[in-house]
């Protein structure tokens, strides 16, 4: 079955370090993909999405992801941590163009001072 | 504003006391699909409509219902609520037949059922 993982539960990172929140997708179909930011008791906000153009995706508050098909991965990065980047983030996939979204089981990103 | 609007935003409730949770988009999105979301396990699907009066099962189904009556509202709803249903859900929307611009989510539903 087509799978998402993200590795870890949670991250931490000083502020001002880079962010680096992993994920890998299961098929060998490229997807198209996702990168979601959930704050605290808020719903899910579109951070950067994958759809087979450049393979290098900038999105918003600084973060931009990269597809790597030899890896079957989408890591999402920023540069420098602000204390407002602590939520959660999800990587998710999608196989046909208005179908089912597959979520990992998300990161923690913790921003320490 | 384009939205999705999930009501109520908290709910909690007792054992076999049935409920529904109405959610609502106003950007005329074919596809509609409702997720529930526990620590550790990510969001799973539970419904999803491609369109009016069609609707298919997602991952998790069992001991939901919804319907899809007006391409607009997507409602959820628990015949017979249990404890292993308390869950954060989310509703989304998205357009059927264009590139994946990802989903529109609503706010959530924070469930407990006692």
């Amino acid at each position: 079955a087509q799978s998402v993982t993200q590795l870890g539960s949670h991250v931490s990172v000083s502020e001002g370090a880079l962010v680096l929140l992993r994920c890998n997708y299961s098929s060998s179909v490229p997807p198209y993909l996702f990168w979601y930011v959930q704050y605290p008791n808020q719903g899910l906000q579109l951070l950067l999405k994958y759809t087979s153009a450049a393979t290098l995706v900038k999105g918003i508050n600084g973060f931009e992801a990269e597809f790597k098909k030899s890896e079957t991965s989408f890591h999402l990065t920023k540069p420098s941590a602000h204390m407002s980047d602590a939520a959660e983030y999800f990587c998710a996939v999608s196989y046909n163009q208005g179908g089912k979204l597959i979520f990992g089981q998300g990161t923690e990103l913790s921003v320490k001072p | 504003e384009a939205q999705v609007t999930q009501n109520p935003r908290y709910l909690i409730t007792v054992t076999g006391k049935k409920l529904t949770v109405t959610c609502s988009q106003n950007m005329n999105h074919e596809y509609m699909s409702w997720y529930r979301q526990d620590p550790g396990l990510g969001l799973r699907q539970i419904y999803y409509s491609m369109n009016v009066e069609v609707t298919d099962k997602g991952d998790v189904p069992e001991g939901y219902k919804v319907s899809r009556k007006e391409k607009r509202n997507f409602p959820l709803i628990l015949e017979s609520p249990s404890p292993n249903q308390t869950s954060l859900y989310f509703c989304a929307s998205s357009w059927r037949d264009r590139l994946p611009y990802g989903y529109t989510f609503g706010s959530g539903t924070r469930l407990t059922v006692v």
